[in-house]
């Protein structure tokens, strides 16, 4: 499993992009890059999940470099309740895929002041 | 879309005791369910994978007979912290992966506050 490093904590304002890189050099051909996010005393929540390039949907951007080592989620306008913890995840996915796991790593604190 | 249901959502039970979480899958059937623990300011940290129908394959450091998962359906998984101390204290988290294309197909229960006391 592809280790992942992220920035333990990042600061924003309301109406600020807010974009977190995480690093995953070791992420393996098949492996996907996923982002959770985590409000306090609940369980994650899936954001957005890429292989390559960019991919867009109605919460946020996942940008991928060609040699796939690290990506950057892009929260556009963030709110006081974008507050949350942020984590990438690499691995494996799909139907066939059994026994895959998720492993956490540390996450991004992300705190959005008004 | 995928639901998981955890429950109950906060118990606080006496040292020495025991107590028994759920982790239901609402609309999809789970093959494989995980439990995490969390302590505070800290992440998730799986403790065991459970297939239905077979034994729990539990991760390096879990005590299996002090954390007893059975998975007996494809729809439940149950977490039961045996003779619970203090230290056991934490955020239980489950997780359930149906056998299905898009989203990564994991779904996460909305966690489990036991307080030992």
């Amino acid at each position: 499993l592809a280790k992942t490093t992220q920035p333990i904590s990042m600061d924003s304002y309301e109406g600020q992009e807010v974009n977190i890189t995480c690093s995953h050099n070791n992420i393996a051909t098949n492996d996907y890059i996923t982002w959770y996010q985590q409000f306090p005393s609940q369980g994650p929540r899936f954001i957005i999940q890429g292989y390559k390039t960019k991919v867009t949907n109605e919460v946020a951007s996942l940008f991928i470099p060609a040699d796939r080592k690290s990506s950057t989620l892009s929260l556009p306008r963030v709110s006081l309740s974008d507050t949350a913890v942020y984590y990438c995840l690499v691995g494996t996915t799909g139907v066939y895929n059994q026994g895959g796991k998720l492993i956490f790593g540390q996450g991004t604190e992300l705190s959005v002041k008004p | 879309g995928a639901v998981v249901s955890q429950h109950p959502s906060r118990v606080i039970c006496k040292s020495g005791t025991s107590v028994k979480i759920e982790c239901r899958s609402l609309d999809f059937q789970a093959t494989t369910m995980f439990w995490y623990r969390q302590f505070p300011k800290q992440s998730l940290m799986l403790m065991a994978t459970s297939n239905e129908g077979s034994k729990a394959t539990y991760e390096q450091g879990v005590e299996k007979d002090k954390f007893l998962i059975n998975h007996a359906s494809l729809t439940l998984s149950t977490l039961t912290v045996t003779s619970a101390h203090p230290e056991d204290s934490s955020f239980y988290i489950c997780s359930a992966r149906a056998d299905r294309v898009g989203n990564y197909g994991y779904t996460f229960g909305s966690g489990t506050r036991l307080t030992v006391v």
